[in-house]
C-alpha cells in the first residue's frame, strides 16, 4: 500500500530564500507524482505533475524532480516572496489506484 | 481546462439535520470524480469516488453517501450529520487526457452543531 510523507511539516523562511520542500513514498511503481499548494480556507491548486518517465517538470520559480528508485520527489522554489506562503502537499498516483496525499509542508515566507 | 464548482461555500447545521453538497464539472467528459473531506489539522481522506454514472466506491464507512445522477455531477448526501462530519469537503476530478492530473474544487466548509 503506497504511503506518503512530507518533510518538515512547517518551514518559515525570509524572503528571497531558494527552498526545497520534501516528499518520500513507500512505492516506487508510481504512475505520476503531482504537486499541490493550498491557501488556507481553500481548495487545491495543481502546481506540477511529473510523469513516471520524467525526472522533472519546471513552472516558473518553481521546479519538481523526481527519483523513483529512491522513492523521494522534491519541489524548489527559487527567490521565495512572501505570496509563495500556503500549504504544499504532494500526490502519488499508482495506476488503477487513487491517489495518496502526503500530510503537507506548511510554508512562511517573511518579507 | 476543466473547471469545478461546489456550493455551498459555506454551511452551518445542526446535528441530525440532511446534507446536500453537490460538485459539477466543466471542460472534460467522462472524467473520474472524488469527495475528500479535511479535517482541521488533518490530512486529506478520500471518502468516495466514481468512474461513471450511477458508480460509485466508498472508502470509508460512515454515515455519509455519494451519488453520480449525471457525467459531470457529483453529490455527497447523509440523512442525520454527525459532529463528526464537521469539516472542508473537497471534489475533484482526475483527466485521463492530461496523465490522470488530478484538479479540485473550491471546496464547502461545513460545520455541525
Amino acid at each position: 500500500k503506497q504511503e506518503v510523507t512530507q518533510i518538515p511539516a512547517a518551514l518559515s523562511v525570509p524572503e528571497g530564500e531558494n527552498l526545497v520542500l520534501n516528499c518520500s513514498f513507500t512505492d516506487s511503481a508510481i504512475y505520476n507524482l503531482q504537486w499541490f499548494r493550498q491557501d488556507p480556507g481553500k481548495g487545491l491548486t495543481s502546481l506540477l505533475l511529473i510523469q513516471s518517465s520524467q525526472r522533472e517538470q519546471t513552472s516558473g520559480r518553481l521546479n519538481a524532480s523526481l527519483d523513483k528508485s529512491s522513492g523521494r520527489s522534491t519541489l524548489y522554489i527559487a527567490a521565495s516572496q512572501p505570496g509563495d506562503s500556503a500549504t504544499y502537499l504532494c500526490a502519488a498516483y499508482n495506476y488503477g489506484q487513487n491517489f495518496v496525499f502526503g500530510p503537507g509542508t506548511r510554508l512562511s515566507v517573511l518579507p | 481546462s476543466q473547471t469545478i464548482h461546489q456550493w455551498p461555500a459555506t454551511l452551518v447545521q445542526p446535528v441530525g439535520s440532511p446534507l446536500s453538497l453537490e460538485c459539477t464539472v466543466e471542460g472534460t467528459s467522462n472524467p473520474n470524480l472524488y469527495w475528500y473531506r479535511q479535517a482541521a489539522g488533518r490530512g486529506l481522506q478520500l471518502l468516495f469516488y466514481s468512474v461513471g454514472i450511477g458508480q460509485i466506491s466508498s472508502e470509508v464507512p460512515q454515515n455519509l453517501s455519494a451519488s453520480r445522477p449525471q457525467d459531470r455531477q457529483f453529490i455527497l448526501s447523509s440523512k442525520k450529520l454527525l459532529l463528526s462530519d464537521s469539516g472542508f469537503y473537497l471534489c475533484a476530478c482526475r483527466d485521463i487526457k492530461r496523465y490522470d492530473e488530478q484538479f479540485f474544487g473550491p471546496g464547502t466548509r461545513l460545520t455541525v452543531l
